[in-house]
């Protein structure tokens, strides 16, 4: 069946702009993860989602990332005013519960 | 301490070598591992999970010391296309769904 999809797989902006990255989950998985990774780096986590509600959302690193769920399946994650340092790829995951997670190929980000 | 700890390597071998990775966790309610893989520039990708008793999957061997609270995966007859970092992963052991994601240990295998 099909994985877990993300898009755009590579966006590059400005520094300052907005940008919405989409992680489309496999069917069914309920819990929906949204990761980043640094170049060379481990993942951090950023949020977690169990249906349409966050009950984790305490590796967000600033109020200038939001993310949503909706209808249970897909999630967007939303960086305002983009800085250099937002640069990595952004990885979701989704799970059908306690479970394994199944990653998405990733959205890599590249602020100027 | 972080909650979950691996030697992040370069492990260097030639192919055909026999290769173990341990790794340790710190939450001993955690009730469920795994071992996944990462490409360079690629995403993680499940390898395994780890079960109480050990298990076995073709070359890999997993097993689990909860006394201890480490995990360990063998390698046998390395390949070149084992070359990845290993990633060991533990959940947190609450009502949560979210897992902790060790660094990694990088694995070469050479000709």
């Amino acid at each position: 069946g099909a994985g877990v999809s993300q898009s755009p797989s590579n966006k590059v902006t400005e520094k300052g702009k907005d940008v919405e990255l989409r992680c489309d989950p496999i069917s069914g998985h309920t819990a929906l993860y949204w990761y980043r990774q640094s170049l060379g780096q481990g993942l951090e986590f950023l949020i977690y989602f169990q249906g349409n509600s966050a009950p984790d959302k305490s590796g967000l690193p600033s109020d200038r990332f939001s993310a949503e769920r909706t209808g249970g399946s897909v999630s967007t994650l939303t960086i305002q005013r983009t800085q250099q340092e937002d640069s990595a790829v952004y990885l979701c995951a989704t799970s059908a519960g306690i479970n394994e997670q199944y990653f998405g190929p990733g959205t890599r980000l590249t602020v100027t | 301490r972080k909650e979950v700890e691996q030697d992040p390597g370069p492990f260097n071998v030639p192919e055909g070598a026999t290769v173990a990775f341990n790794c340790t966790y710190s939450n001993s309610a955690s009730q469920s591992f795994f071992w996944y893989r990462q490409d360079c520039r690629k995403e993680p990708k499940l390898l395994m999970s780890v079960y109480s008793s050990g298990n076995e999957d073709g070359r890999f061997t997993a097993q689990l010391n909860r006394a201890s609270q480490y995990i360990s995966l063998l390698i046998r007859d390395s390949k070149l296309s084992d070359s990845a970092t290993y990633l060991c992963v533990v959940n947190r052991g609450d009502s949560s769904y979210k897992l902790i994601f060790g660094s990694g240990t990088r694995l070469l295998v050479r000709p």
